[in-house]
């Protein structure tokens, strides 16, 4: 079954600080979604990604996917007290379901 | 907009009880999952449906049944609690299993 393996685990950025997290899978990656939950919430889709080099950004926040290192980051520029949270990296399982890493818990200090 | 409903939002179940949580969905996906989040596990998959009247089994089923009885309702029934249940349940749908997955806002649970 395909893993996700995310790192760091979490970590704690100053204010306006970027950040990179990142999520390698032990299999051929064909679309890597990104999640972010905040604590006692449910989980909010950011972005799919779903061929080899593509890009995407939403405000602040950009995710690649290289497919030959099976392998997608997301970075954070400029971060924001509103960034603060946990991103979860999910792709197609074998359950023809989503398998998440086990996510970054992100906190950011003033 | 609902979107995608849970209920309850958190209860606390005696161990051995039957207990039934609630998921709704009104965007008419025809896949839903439910899921269950426990410290330093992640998210781990516990059943799923790809459509009306299907349903399978995901990473960790012991203990736990599902029904999918119309395209938005997936009710998920703990037969008989353990304290091992206690964790955060996440209901999610998605138009296709090959598509991104909505969330709820998750049931906390508690077996004692």
């Amino acid at each position: 079954s395909q893993e996700l393996e995310q790192s760091p685990q979490s970590l704690i950025v100053q204010e306006g600080k970027n950040l990179t997290i990142n999520c390698t899978s032990s299999k051929t990656l064909y679309g890597l979604y990104w999640y972010k939950q905040k604590y006692g919430e449910g989980l909010i889709f950011l972005m799919m990604l779903q061929k080899g080099g593509e890009e995407k950004s939403h405000e602040k926040i950009t995710a690649k996917l290289d497919e030959k290192k099976q392998q997608s980051s997301l970075h954070i520029t400029a971060s924001q007290p509103s960034h603060a949270g946990i991103y979860l990296c999910g792709a197609m399982g074998g359950y023809s379901t989503l398998t998440f890493g086990k996510g970054t818990m992100l906190l950011v200090s003033p | 907009i609902a979107g995608i409903t849970q209920a309850p939002t958190s209860q606390i179940l005696a161990a051995g009880r039957r207990m039934t949580l609630r998921c709704t969905q009104d965007m008419r996906h025809n896949a839903m999952y439910w899921y269950r989040q426990d410290l330093g596990l992640g998210l781990r998959l516990i059943h799923y449906s790809n459509t009306a009247g299907t349903t399978g089994k995901g990473e960790v089923p012991d203990g736990y049944s599902v029904s999918r009885a119309n395209t938005d309702d997936f009710p998920l029934t703990l037969a008989s609690a353990v304290p091992s249940q206690t964790s955060v349940y996440f209901c999610a749908s998605s138009v296709t299993g090959a598509t991104e997955a909505f969330f709820g806002q998750g049931t906390r649970l508690t077996v004692v």
